[in-house]
Protein backbone atom coordinates (compact mmCIF):
# COMPACT_ATOMS: atom_id res chain seq x y z
CA UNK A 1 0.00 0.00 0.00
CA UNK A 2 1.49 3.37 -0.67
CA UNK A 3 2.00 5.61 2.03
CA UNK A 4 1.79 9.61 1.91
CA UNK A 5 2.96 11.45 -1.18
CA UNK A 6 4.07 14.75 -0.98
CA UNK A 7 5.43 16.73 -3.89
CA UNK A 8 7.54 18.79 -4.81
CA UNK A 9 10.42 17.50 -2.34
CA UNK A 10 12.51 20.91 -2.43
CA UNK A 11 11.40 24.37 -3.14
CA UNK A 12 13.78 27.47 -3.64
CA UNK A 13 12.05 30.63 -4.48
CA UNK A 14 12.33 34.11 -3.68
CA UNK A 15 10.51 36.04 -1.20
CA UNK A 16 7.01 37.22 -1.84
CA UNK A 17 6.48 34.71 -4.39
CA UNK A 18 3.25 31.91 -4.04
CA UNK A 19 4.33 28.76 -3.78
CA UNK A 20 1.74 25.66 -3.37
CA UNK A 21 2.54 21.88 -2.17
CA UNK A 22 0.60 19.06 -2.48
CA UNK A 23 -0.45 16.21 -0.65
CA UNK A 24 -1.99 12.73 -1.79
CA UNK A 25 -2.93 10.60 1.39
CA UNK A 26 -2.80 7.11 1.86
CA UNK A 27 -6.11 5.25 0.24
CA UNK A 28 -9.02 5.29 2.41
CA UNK A 29 -8.19 7.60 4.70
CA UNK A 30 -10.66 10.71 5.53
CA UNK A 31 -8.84 12.84 7.63
CA UNK A 32 -5.65 14.63 6.30
CA UNK A 33 -3.16 16.89 8.30
CA UNK A 34 -0.58 19.86 7.20
CA UNK A 35 1.87 20.09 9.79
CA UNK A 36 4.99 23.00 9.95
CA UNK A 37 8.07 21.57 11.22
CA UNK A 38 10.86 24.16 11.68
CA UNK A 39 14.40 23.45 12.53
CA UNK A 40 15.18 21.87 15.48
CA UNK A 41 11.46 21.63 16.42
CA UNK A 42 8.90 19.33 16.42
CA UNK A 43 5.55 19.58 13.85
CA UNK A 44 2.95 21.84 14.51
CA UNK A 45 -0.31 21.54 13.17
CA UNK A 46 -1.28 23.88 10.42
CA UNK A 47 -5.16 22.66 9.28
CA UNK A 48 -7.18 19.43 9.41
CA UNK A 49 -9.86 18.33 7.27
CA UNK A 50 -12.20 15.82 7.67
CA UNK A 51 -13.35 14.82 4.13
CA UNK A 52 -13.34 17.89 2.62
CA UNK A 53 -14.22 20.28 5.54
CA UNK A 54 -11.48 22.13 7.19
CA UNK A 55 -12.49 21.14 11.04
CA UNK A 56 -9.44 23.03 12.86
CA UNK A 57 -8.06 25.91 10.79
CA UNK A 58 -6.90 27.77 14.43
CA UNK A 59 -3.23 27.61 13.74
CA UNK A 60 -3.26 28.38 10.30
CA UNK A 61 -1.48 32.20 9.13
CA UNK A 62 -5.10 33.31 7.23
CA UNK A 63 -3.43 36.66 5.70
CA UNK A 64 -1.38 34.52 3.78
CA UNK A 65 -1.63 30.63 3.98
CA UNK A 66 -4.37 29.04 2.47
CA UNK A 67 -5.66 25.34 2.32
CA UNK A 68 -7.96 23.08 -0.24
CA UNK A 69 -9.36 19.73 -0.37
CA UNK A 70 -11.85 19.93 -2.97
CA UNK A 71 -13.42 16.31 -3.35
CA UNK A 72 -12.18 15.06 0.25
CA UNK A 73 -8.79 13.21 -1.17
CA UNK A 74 -6.06 15.21 -2.11
CA UNK A 75 -5.00 18.27 -1.30
CA UNK A 76 -3.14 21.88 -1.91
CA UNK A 77 -1.68 24.09 0.80
CA UNK A 78 -0.47 27.63 -0.40
CA UNK A 79 1.36 30.56 0.54
CA UNK A 80 0.96 34.09 -0.97
CA UNK A 81 3.32 35.74 -0.71
CA UNK A 82 5.75 34.09 0.95
CA UNK A 83 7.92 35.41 3.82
CA UNK A 84 11.76 34.64 4.51
CA UNK A 85 10.29 33.25 8.09
CA UNK A 86 8.22 30.50 6.04
CA UNK A 87 11.33 28.51 5.10
CA UNK A 88 10.39 25.21 6.52
CA UNK A 89 9.54 21.51 5.90
CA UNK A 90 5.79 21.00 5.40
CA UNK A 91 4.64 17.64 6.09
CA UNK A 92 1.17 16.28 4.94
CA UNK A 93 0.01 13.38 7.39
CA UNK A 94 -3.66 11.20 7.07
CA UNK A 95 -5.78 8.85 9.34
CA UNK A 96 -8.19 6.73 9.18
CA UNK A 97 -10.73 7.57 11.55
CA UNK A 98 -11.97 11.24 12.21
CA UNK A 99 -12.79 12.82 15.56
CA UNK A 100 -10.08 11.94 17.23
CA UNK A 101 -6.10 11.41 16.70
CA UNK A 102 -5.95 8.17 15.72
CA UNK A 103 -2.63 6.73 14.29
CA UNK A 104 -1.17 9.48 11.84
CA UNK A 105 0.66 8.24 9.17
CA UNK A 106 3.36 11.49 7.81
CA UNK A 107 4.70 11.61 3.98
CA UNK A 108 8.27 13.02 3.67
CA UNK A 109 7.65 16.46 3.51
CA UNK A 110 8.41 19.64 1.39
CA UNK A 111 11.33 21.51 2.65
CA UNK A 112 10.95 25.17 1.89
CA UNK A 113 13.31 27.91 1.25
CA UNK A 114 12.65 31.05 0.73
CA UNK A 115 15.28 33.40 -0.26
CA UNK B 1 -2.12 23.44 28.50
CA UNK B 2 -0.38 21.40 25.88
CA UNK B 3 3.35 20.93 26.08
CA UNK B 4 5.69 17.89 25.93
CA UNK B 5 9.00 18.14 26.80
CA UNK B 6 12.36 15.97 25.76
CA UNK B 7 15.94 15.97 26.27
CA UNK B 8 17.76 17.30 23.23
CA UNK B 9 20.54 14.78 22.82
CA UNK B 10 21.09 11.17 23.58
CA UNK B 11 24.54 9.63 22.88
CA UNK B 12 24.93 5.63 23.22
CA UNK B 13 27.38 3.02 22.40
CA UNK B 14 26.34 0.10 19.56
CA UNK B 15 25.08 -3.02 21.67
CA UNK B 16 23.81 -0.42 25.08
CA UNK B 17 20.41 0.22 25.81
CA UNK B 18 19.09 3.80 24.74
CA UNK B 19 16.43 5.47 27.47
CA UNK B 20 14.73 8.45 26.00
CA UNK B 21 12.56 10.45 27.76
CA UNK B 22 9.81 12.50 27.42
CA UNK B 23 7.11 14.48 30.06
CA UNK B 24 3.66 15.57 28.55
CA UNK B 25 0.56 18.13 29.87
CA UNK B 26 -2.25 16.43 28.55
CA UNK B 27 -3.88 14.20 31.31
CA UNK B 28 -6.85 13.17 28.42
CA UNK B 29 -4.63 12.75 26.15
CA UNK B 30 -5.94 8.61 24.34
CA UNK B 31 -2.85 7.73 23.10
CA UNK B 32 0.78 8.76 23.08
CA UNK B 33 3.06 7.73 20.28
CA UNK B 34 7.11 8.19 18.91
CA UNK B 35 7.53 8.59 16.13
CA UNK B 36 11.32 8.46 14.78
CA UNK B 37 12.60 10.97 11.85
CA UNK B 38 15.94 10.16 9.81
CA UNK B 39 17.68 13.46 7.75
CA UNK B 40 15.76 14.52 5.25
CA UNK B 41 13.00 12.19 6.15
CA UNK B 42 8.91 12.22 7.00
CA UNK B 43 7.93 11.18 10.68
CA UNK B 44 7.80 7.12 10.78
CA UNK B 45 5.59 5.89 13.23
CA UNK B 46 8.01 3.61 15.33
CA UNK B 47 4.86 2.59 18.01
CA UNK B 48 2.44 4.13 20.52
CA UNK B 49 0.60 3.32 23.88
CA UNK B 50 -3.20 3.74 25.26
CA UNK B 51 -3.53 5.63 28.28
CA UNK B 52 -4.54 3.02 30.04
CA UNK B 53 -1.34 0.74 30.05
CA UNK B 54 1.95 1.31 31.85
CA UNK B 55 3.84 -0.39 29.42
CA UNK B 56 4.12 -1.79 25.74
CA UNK B 57 6.31 -4.09 24.19
CA UNK B 58 7.38 -4.32 21.02
CA UNK B 59 10.52 -6.17 19.58
CA UNK B 60 13.60 -3.98 21.02
CA UNK B 61 11.36 -1.10 21.62
CA UNK B 62 9.71 -1.01 25.41
CA UNK B 63 7.54 2.21 26.42
CA UNK B 64 6.91 2.96 29.79
CA UNK B 65 3.85 5.46 30.90
CA UNK B 66 3.68 6.86 33.86
CA UNK B 67 0.28 8.50 34.23
CA UNK B 68 0.44 9.73 37.29
CA UNK B 69 3.75 11.81 36.77
CA UNK B 70 2.79 12.35 33.23
CA UNK B 71 6.20 10.68 32.11
CA UNK B 72 6.61 8.57 29.01
CA UNK B 73 10.01 6.69 27.68
CA UNK B 74 11.35 4.92 24.85
CA UNK B 75 13.44 2.23 25.51
CA UNK B 76 16.07 0.29 22.69
CA UNK B 77 17.60 -2.56 23.48
CA UNK B 78 20.99 -3.70 21.72
CA UNK B 79 20.73 -0.06 20.47
CA UNK B 80 22.38 -0.03 16.44
CA UNK B 81 24.03 2.40 14.56
CA UNK B 82 20.78 2.48 11.95
CA UNK B 83 19.19 3.84 15.18
CA UNK B 84 20.74 7.25 14.85
CA UNK B 85 17.92 9.72 14.39
CA UNK B 86 15.75 12.35 15.94
CA UNK B 87 12.75 10.61 18.39
CA UNK B 88 9.51 12.49 19.03
CA UNK B 89 7.17 11.76 21.62
CA UNK B 90 3.38 13.15 21.13
CA UNK B 91 0.49 13.52 22.79
CA UNK B 92 -3.28 13.69 21.62
CA UNK B 93 -5.52 15.96 23.48
CA UNK B 94 -9.09 16.44 22.68
CA UNK B 95 -9.63 17.26 19.13
CA UNK B 96 -7.80 15.64 16.81
CA UNK B 97 -4.06 16.89 16.48
CA UNK B 98 -0.95 15.48 18.00
CA UNK B 99 1.40 17.63 20.13
CA UNK B 100 5.01 16.60 19.78
CA UNK B 101 7.65 17.41 21.55
CA UNK B 102 11.27 19.08 20.21
CA UNK B 103 12.33 15.66 19.64
CA UNK B 104 15.58 13.99 20.77
CA UNK B 105 18.66 13.07 18.65
CA UNK B 106 20.00 10.04 19.38
CA UNK B 107 23.35 9.20 18.57
CA UNK B 108 25.19 5.66 17.67
CA UNK B 109 28.85 5.29 18.24
CA UNK B 110 30.03 2.26 17.18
Amino acid sequence: EAGVVQSPRYKIIEKKQPVAFWCNPISGHNTLYWYLQNLGQGPELLIRYENEEAVDDSQLPKDRFSAERLKGVDSTLKIQPAELGDSAVYLCASSGTSGRADTQYFGPGTRLTVL
Amino acid sequence: GEDVEQSLFLSVREGDSSVINCTYTDSSSTYLYWYKQEPGAGLQLLTYIFSNMDMKQDQRLTVLLNKKDKHLSLRIADTQTGDSAIYFCAETPPGGKLIFGQGTELSVKP
